[in-house]
This record gives structure tokens, sequence and C-alpha cells, in this order.
């Protein structure tokens, strides 16, 4: 079992649509919890950041950890066709660095 | 300011051959990544420095890869002999501090035939 599950996708939605992407976990050790985003031929780029659980909202970004259920969501509103990329869960743990990652979902956002 | 380079962007070679990957990590950044994602998963961890030691390199797969930061500035990354199963987008991150922010380079593309 991988220790990050995360739907691939792709999603494909039209502009100004609320898009919701999720990934849960099976390491109850994770306590920092990332969002990516990673266009095409580019490196991930780190778009929101969670320590434990709660919320935290960024723009028209909102990102949600729910430890006990052991799944994080990343809410878009209002949509853009810049937002097309593929979006990346990451997480870690207390005393490593390292990031974990989900398999990332592919979202295309369609005028 | 710039940000995390790396060199080739793409790399093709023969199996059996020597390939070296390089990062620039951002300038002032003690602590510098290797990451992989080999096609069709995700991306995986292969490990860390701070400045010119080896923190965690429990990703590596195995012995044919060098990880090497001489001076604590650029790293570098040995793949010998190279297998098809290395083919991949080998990405290096780096960041000021413990726990800060990971950047991300482009990635080096590496294609074994």
């Amino acid at each position: 079992q991988k220790e990050v599950e995360q739907d691939p996708g792709p999603l494909s939605v039209p502009e100004g649509a609320i898009v919701s992407l999720n990934c849960t976990y099976s390491n109850s050790a994770f306590q920092y919890f990332m969002w990516y985003r990673q266009y095409s031929r580019k490196g991930p780029e780190l778009l929101m950041y969670t320590y434990s659980s709660g919320n935290r909202e960024d723009g028209r970004f909102t990102a949600q950890v729910d430890k006990s259920s052991k799944y994080i969501s990343l809410f878009i509103r209002d949509s853009q066709p810049s937002d097309s990329a593929t979006y990346l869960c990451a997480m870690s743990g207390r005393g490593y660095n390292k990031l974990i990652f989900g398999a990332g979902t592919r979202l295309a956002v369609h005028p | 300011e710039a940000g995390v380079t790396q060199f080739p962007s793409h790399s093709v070679i023969e199996k059996g051959q020597t390939v070296t990957l390089r990062c620039d990590p951002i300038s002032g950044h003690d602590n510098l990544y290797w990451y992989r994602r080999v096609m069709g998963k995700e991306i995986k961890f292969l490990l860390h420095f701070v400045k010119e030691s080896k923190q965690d390199e429990s990703g590596m797969p195995n012995n044919r890869f060098l990880a090497e930061r001489t001076g604590g500035t650029y790293s570098t990354l040995k793949v010998q002999p190279a297998e098809l199963e290395d083919s991949g987008v080998y990405f290096c991150a780096s960041s000021r501090r413990d726990r800060d922010t990971q950047y991300f380079g482009p990635g080096t593309r590496l294609t074994v035939l």
C-alpha cells in the first residue's frame, strides 16, 4: 500500500468552477502537509502549506487537513485556464525533511 | 534571486553508460535534496544534504548512484552504469534551513536506451 494515495485524474472543468483535489495517507506520523503545482516541463512549485490539522486560505485556494481521517484537500475557487497543471500533495513528518508525494492530479480548466 | 538550476535539461544515454547530473541550489541554501520521478510513478526522495554532509540517503536505490556536494554548494548525481529503469525525471530542491520550504528545479529528464 502506498503511503499517499492521490487520484491521477485527469480532471476537466469549465472556467469558473470550484475544483476539489484530495489525498489520503496511511502514516499517522505525517504532520506537515503541502500542495505543489507543476506546469508541464517545470519543477513543482509550493502552493499551500499546512501544519497538523485545520484550514488555510490564500486567495482562491483553500487547503484542509483532517488528521483523524488521514485526508487532505485543496479547493480552487473560480478556476482559471491558468490553473491547468498537475497538482501534487506532499507530506513529511516530525524529525525528517524528505517529502512523500502523491502521484499528482492533472487538472484542465477550459474556457 | 535565481532559482534552483539543473543541468542538463535532458540526457539520452545507452544502457551501461555513465551520466552525471548537476544541481545548483539557491544561494545560501544549506539543504539540498534529490528526488526522481520514474514513468507512471510518484516523485520519490533520493537523498538530503546539509551543506556537504549526507543527512539522509535512505532513498538511494542502489550503489550505482553516487551523490556528492563538495564545498557545500552545487551537487552532482552520477549514475554508473545506467540501466533502463533509471529513466525518469530527476529533480533537485533546496531550502535555507531545516523544515523550510523546498524550492524545486526544473528537473533533468534522463532517458536510458
